[in-house]
């Protein structure tokens, strides 16, 4: 059975990096199978998709048009997790942020497994 | 972006109710279609995929139906366990997937 753990600091200062990790357990971040993702949730913006990593004979990531330009899903084999940094936050960035397991094929954004969710929040 | 629509956003029911959420895209999705269920403090969980496939675990008296636009979670006797929030998301046009704004299901 799949279990992710999330880390990170849960205070961040505006116009700094957030950056969480998602330790996996029971599945392999390199698995061609699988995809990783990170989604977050606030009362604004409610459930919102922010990117992924998947492998398929190589590495891949995209991520929502909304923080295209800040935002870096990186993976580790070594330590069979994947971590995510937010580049120049805002108050708006503030909510409680998910790793989640994605699928392959028609799957791929069937979120099968979760991490616990990390709040974050942006203040000086 | 697709957009979902879930409706009502908030629902009261006792124990032993039949209920229904429904949730509307803003183009047709065929059956890509799950539903979470999240409880106060924790992580969605899934519910159904595609859009009537209950997930391995989860009770006999929740199910999904639905194609193309609409949609619909039906628990057939609410349990004092599924008051939580449900959420229905779409996978067809992805990326990005999109979530609806939940329903709140409520103790009358």
């Amino acid at each position: 059975q799949v279990h992710l753990q999330q880390s990170g600091p849960g205070l961040v200062k505006p116009s700094q990096t957030l950056s969480l990790t998602c330790a996996i357990s029971g599945d392999a971040v390199s698995r061609n199978s699988a995809a990783w993702n990170w989604i977050r949730q606030s009362p604004s913006r409610g459930l919102e998709w922010l990117g992924r990593t998947y492998y398929r004979s190589k590495w891949y990531s995209d991520s929502a048009v909304s923080v295209k330009s800040r935002i870096t899903i990186n993976p580790d084999t070594s330590k069979n997790q994947f971590s995510l940094q937010l580049n120049s936050v805002t108050a708006d960035d503030t909510a409680v942020y998910y790793c989640a397991r994605g699928g392959s094929g028609t799957t791929v954004f069937r979120f099968d497994s979760w991490g616990q969710g990390i709040l974050v929040t942006v203040s000086s | 972006d697709i957009q979902l629509t879930q409706s009502p956003s908030f629902l009261s029911a006792s124990v032993g109710d039949r209920v229904t959420i429904t949730c509307r895209a803003s183009q047709g999705i065929g059956s890509d279609l799950a539903w979470y269920q999240q409880e106060p403090g924790k992580a969605p969980k899934i519910l159904i995929y595609p859009a009537s496939t209950l997930q391995s675990g989860v009770p006999l008296r929740f199910s999904g139906s639905g194609s193309g636009t609409e949609f619909t979670l039906t628990i057939s006797s609410l349990q004092p366990e599924d008051f939580a929030t449900y959420y229905c998301q779409q996978l067809n046009d992805s990326p990005p997937p999109t979530f609806g704004q939940g329903t709140k299901l409520e103790i009358k």
